[in-house]
C-alpha cells in the first residue's frame, strides 16, 4: 500500500539559510499535518490543512510557512534557519473518513 | 502543551514476557493513538481506540482506554526482540482531520 512520502529524507544547512521540505499525503488523504520532534522529544504538532485549506494552527514559529496544494501535496517552507531548528520533521495523512493519521519516514534537519 | 504522559519512561523486559505501558491525559478526548518509533525513524501506527470504547484488540497488541480516570494502557503480549523501540500515545481532541498531541515516549527494551 502507498505510504506518505517525505523529500528530502536528510538535509544540512547553515544558520540563517532556508529549506524547503515536501510532502506527499496518501492518495485519496485530504488532510496533511506537520509535526516537529526534536532529540528525544515527543512530535509537536505544527500545522494542518484540509482541502488545501489551512485547517489549524499549533506550535509554529512565524519563520516558517506552509501550504497545500492542488494535488494535495503539502511544502513546509522554513527561513532564516535556527540552531534550534534542527530536528525531525514528519508529515501525516489522513481522510476525512477516519482519525488515524499515517506518518511519512520524515525529514531529518540539521542547522550548522 | 502536553496531553499525554507515558509511565513508565523507559521499560526493559525478557523476551518473551509481557510489556504494559501506560498513558495519561488531561482534556476530554475523541480518540487516543498509540505509536512506535524505531530509533528516530517514522511513526508507526498501532492502534487506535475511541472514547466510547473501553478495549481494542490487534494481534498481540490490547489497549484500554478509561476516560474517567483520563487514562490508557498498552499491552504487548509475549513480547519479541523486535518490539524494541519508543511508544508514545496520541490523543485527538475531536474527530477526524484533528491534530494529535503526543505524550513524552517510553522506551521499551526487549532482551533476547
Amino acid at each position: 500500500a502507498a505510504g506518505v512520502i517525505q523529500s528530502p529524507r536528510h538535509l544540512i544547512k547553515e544558520k540563517r539559510e532556508t529549506a524547503t521540505l515536501k510532502c506527499y499525503p496518501i492518495p485519496r488523504h485530504d488532510t496533511v499535518y506537520w509535526y516537529q520532534q526534536g532529540p528525544g522529544q515527543d512530535p509537536q504538532f505544527l500545522i494542518s490543512f484540509y482541502e488545501k485549506m489551512q485547517s489549524d494552527k499549533g506550535s509554529i514559529p512565524d519563520r516558517f510557512s506552509a501550504q497545500q496544494f492542488s494535488d494535495y501535496h503539502s511544502e513546509l517552507n522554513m527561513s532564516s534557519l535556527e540552531l534550534g531548528d534542527s530536528a525531525l520533521y514528519f508529515c501525516a495523512s489522513s481522510s476525512d473518513l477516519q482519525e488515524t493519521q499515517y506518518f511519512g519516514p520524515g525529514t531529518r534537519l540539521l542547522v550548522l | 502543551s502536553q496531553q499525554g504522559e507515558e509511565d513508565p519512561q523507559a521499560l526493559s523486559i525478557q523476551e518473551g514476557e509481557n510489556a504494559t505501558m501506560n498513558c495519561s491525559y488531561k482534556t476530554s478526548i475523541n480518540n487516543l493513538q498509540w505509536y512506535r518509533q524505531n530509533s528516530g525513524r517514522g511513526l508507526v501506527h498501532l492502534i487506535l481506540i475511541r472514547s466510547n470504547e473501553r478495549e481494542k484488540h490487534s494481534g498481540r497488541l490490547r489497549v484500554t482506554l478509561d476516560t474517567s480516570k483520563k487514562s490508557s494502557s498498552l499491552l504487548i503480549t509475549a513480547s519479541r526482540a523486535a518490539d524494541t523501540a519508543s511508544y508514545f500515545c496520541a490523543t485527538g481532541l475531536t474527530g477526524a482531520n484533528s491534530k494529535l498531541t503526543f505524550g513524552k515516549g517510553i522506551t521499551l527494551s526487549v532482551r533476547p
